[in-house]
């Protein structure tokens, strides 16, 4: 079936880069997605990848997509204590029914 | 421009009740798709709807409708509610079918 799959937690010094990581199993997903939920808020999209590129670049945001693995992982540079946030990856764009399955959510701590 | 809006903000019911949620889209929209999130968890895909037409439907029970108005505003509405029906109701919005969502800042349903 469809799934998605990323590790709880992680935890980094401000200054420090961030690598959160994703498997997916839905190897005809056409985008992968990365979204960041702050506390009592929505969702805010951050950055998607389509499934034929490899990387993305935005600022201080990298996106890796391992296609083969199906993995994907999202790289903060210069991490923030106002990145602390929960972390979402999701994938879509299979089907017509404009669905997304997104992981459980890596919670990323920023310490000073 | 003003991003996905959801009414109300928080809501609490008692089982058995309904609930009717809205949302209204980013202008230009014409697609709009509702997830929920239950605590801790990542949202889970409810209804997609596309040119007033529903596109896609999640694994929920029909006590679960939805309906999209001429000017691409979208209502959610929930029959016979259950505990289990606490959650954050989020709304999303995109050009097409679904390739880019923008949530909206959600709806909480406490259900006692």
């Amino acid at each position: 079936g469809e799934d998605v799959e990323q590790s709880l937690f992680l935890s980094v010094r401000e200054g420090d880069s961030s690598v959160i990581n994703c498997t997916y199993t839905d190897s005809s997903s056409t985008y992968l997605y990365w979204y960041k939920q702050e506390p009592g808020a929505g969702l805010q999209l951050l950055t998607y990848i389509f499934s034929n590129m490899d990387m993305k670049q935005d600022q201080r945001l990298t996106v890796l997509l391992n296609k083969k693995d199906k993995h994907l992982s999202l790289r903060i540079a210069d991490t923030q204590t106002g990145d602390s946030a929960i972390y979402f990856c999701a994938s879509g764009g299979s089907s017509n029914t404009g669905k997304l399955i997104f992981g459980q959510g890596t919670t990323l701590q920023v310490k000073p | 421009d003003a991003g996905v809006t959801q009414s109300p903000t928080h809501l609490i019911k008692t089982r058995g009740q309904h609930v009717t949620l809205r949302c209204s889209p980013i202008s230009g929209h014409k697609s709009v798709s509702w997830y929920q999130q239950v605590l801790g968890q990542g949202p889970q895909f409810i209804f997609q709807y596309y040119e007033k037409e529903e596109r896609g439907r999640g694994n929920f029970p029909d006590r679960f409708s939805a309906r999209q108005f001429p000017n691409y505003s979208s209502e959610l509405n929930v029959n016979a509610l259950l505990l289990g029906d606490s959650a954050l109701y989020l709304c999303a919005s995109s050009t097409d079918r679904g390739e880019t969502q923008y949530f909206g800042p959600g709806t909480r349903l406490l259900v006692l």
